[in-house]
């Protein structure tokens, strides 16, 4: 099992352009989602879908886009890159139970600044 | 608005010791708490967990702590070993979101051999 995998490690944008932060799982996890990581202020929900075809927003969803086509894979887009998204991006998976708790397992990040 | 507060940007403990982490929260629809541990250059990796229900979980070295009249929770680890530092996240979940989770800024841990 690789867990959750993520790709690129490191990327380097310019204002206005436009990527893919891809995110994979292998645990056939119904629940997952997008955290964004800057100092000082812990992890942010960004988006997050609990099944394949279902996504919605978390706390900062604003320059991002997200679907999930297969229960594998998760890409996070951002349509126009800005400084301000220039952080630490962390996609995690879980089992998703209804109301039962499921820990949350996190890839190992992609680091993205936007010069 | 912070809704998980860990108020402590750092901590150094002696190996050994008792390490304790605190965590503050607002949210009393709060019913669901996690801490994460981090390394640099890797992705959280869940540590121990506790439900609303109970005031203290255990797992080897490391307990937390629940009060959920303060609401106030701690992270307990005993002894302290080199390979406890890291930073350390704690975390929240509401009823509504199960597994939407909001964490708190982290502390970094580190042990002095």
């Amino acid at each position: 099992n690789a867990g959750v995998t993520q790709t690129p490690k490191f990327q380097v944008l310019k204002t206005g352009q436009s990527m893919t932060l891809q995110c994979a799982q292998d645990m056939n996890h119904e629940y997952m989602s997008w955290y964004r990581q800057d100092p000082g202020m812990g992890l942010r929900l960004i988006h997050y879908s609990v099944g394949a075809g279902i996504t919605d927003q978390g706390e900062v969803p604003n320059g991002y886009n997200v679907s999930r086509s297969t229960t594998e894979d998760f890409p996070l887009r951002l349509l126009s890159a800005a400084p301000s998204q220039t952080s630490v991006y962390f996609c995690a998976s879980s089992s998703y139970r209804g109301a039962s708790y499921n820990e949350q397992f996190f890839g190992p990040g992609t680091r993205l600044t936007v010069l | 608005d912070q809704q998980v507060k860990q108020n402590s940007p750092s901590l150094s403990v002696q190996e050994g010791r008792i390490s304790i982490l605190n965590c503050d929260y607002t949210n009393s629809m709060f019913d669901y708490f996690l801490w994460y541990k981090k390394y640099p250059a890797e992705g959280p990796t869940f540590l121990i967990s506790i439900s609303s229900i109970k005031d203290k979980n255990e797992d080897g070295r490391f307990t937390v702590f629940l009060n959920k009249s303060a609401k106030h929770l701690s992270l307990h680890i005993v002894p302290s070993q080199p390979g406890d530092s890291a930073v350390y996240f704690c975390a929240a979940s509401d009823i509504q979101g199960a597994q939407k989770l909001v964490f708190g800024q982290g502390t970094r841990l580190t042990i002095n051999p």
